[in-house]
């Protein structure tokens, strides 16, 4: 499995306010991802990393920003919850950012938010 | 229209037996095509890459359809373990951007 962890594993925490989700990963690998995944629908990119300070938006990347100061730490943080935003959150990594048969995205164990 | 669409399932399969479902995708630009497995409250984990030429890793086959924009997975001898949720992902971009579908579940029955 990819050396890749997240934390907290499960969080509880109250409309407005501000909550920081940490992806850490061992594999020295340039481009990192957030996603949320919700019942009925696939994995949502919110934002991704192509090196250290490199991000850039996903597609539902409102409410979110983030930050990466170290290859092996990408932060997501969420200014001022809201309840739209109880979700399960992934963090993902790959080698290279061109996806091909042989390189692909692997996930870390993921991080379930609720925002009462 | 969603990009990546999968009957949500469940596909209810005895033990022993064969199993197949569908992922239709709408970028025809699309040249990545990944099945990935999801069990119950745990990361996606990759279970194979869909080949052009289609490809098979032990009980599982995978195809590619461009002409028609799909792809399919065939699980044969179903095992207990097998029972997960199967996400159809296609790439959305050559940047590594991937579309996932909802999944299909399969549930395997004793």
């Amino acid at each position: 499995d990819a050396g890749i962890t997240q934390s907290p594993r499960h969080k509880v925490t109250e409309t407005g306010t501000p909550v920081t989700l940490r992806c850490h990963q061992t594999e020295n690998h340039r481009y990192m991802y957030w996603y949320r995944q919700d019942p009925g629908h696939g994995l949502r990119l919110i934002h991704y990393s192509y090196g250290v300070k490199d991000t850039d938006k996903g597609e539902v990347s409102d409410g979110y920003s983030v930050s990466r100061s170290k290859t092996e730490d990408f932060l997501l943080t969420l200014e001022s919850a809201t309840s739209s935003q109880t979700s399960v959150y992934f963090c993902a990594i790959s080698w290279s950012p061109r996806t091909s048969e042989t390189d692909t995205q692997y996930f870390g164990p993921g991080t379930r938010l609720t925002v009462l | 229209r969603k990009e990546v669409e999968q009957d949500p399932g469940p596909f209810n399969v005895p033990e022993g037996a064969t199993v197949a479902f569908n992922c239709t995708y709408s970028n025809s630009a699309s040249q990545s095509f990944f099945w990935y497995r999801q069990d119950c409250r745990k990361e996606p984990k990759l279970l194979m890459s869909v080949y052009s030429s289609g490809n098979e890793d032990g009980r599982f086959t995978a195809q590619l359809n461009r002409a028609s924009q799909y792809i399919s997975l065939l699980i044969r001898d179903s095992k207990l373990s097998d029972s997960a949720t199967y996400l159809c992902v296609v790439n959305k971009d050559s940047w590594g951007k991937l579309q996932f579908g909802a999944g299909t579940q399969v549930v395997v029955t004793p």
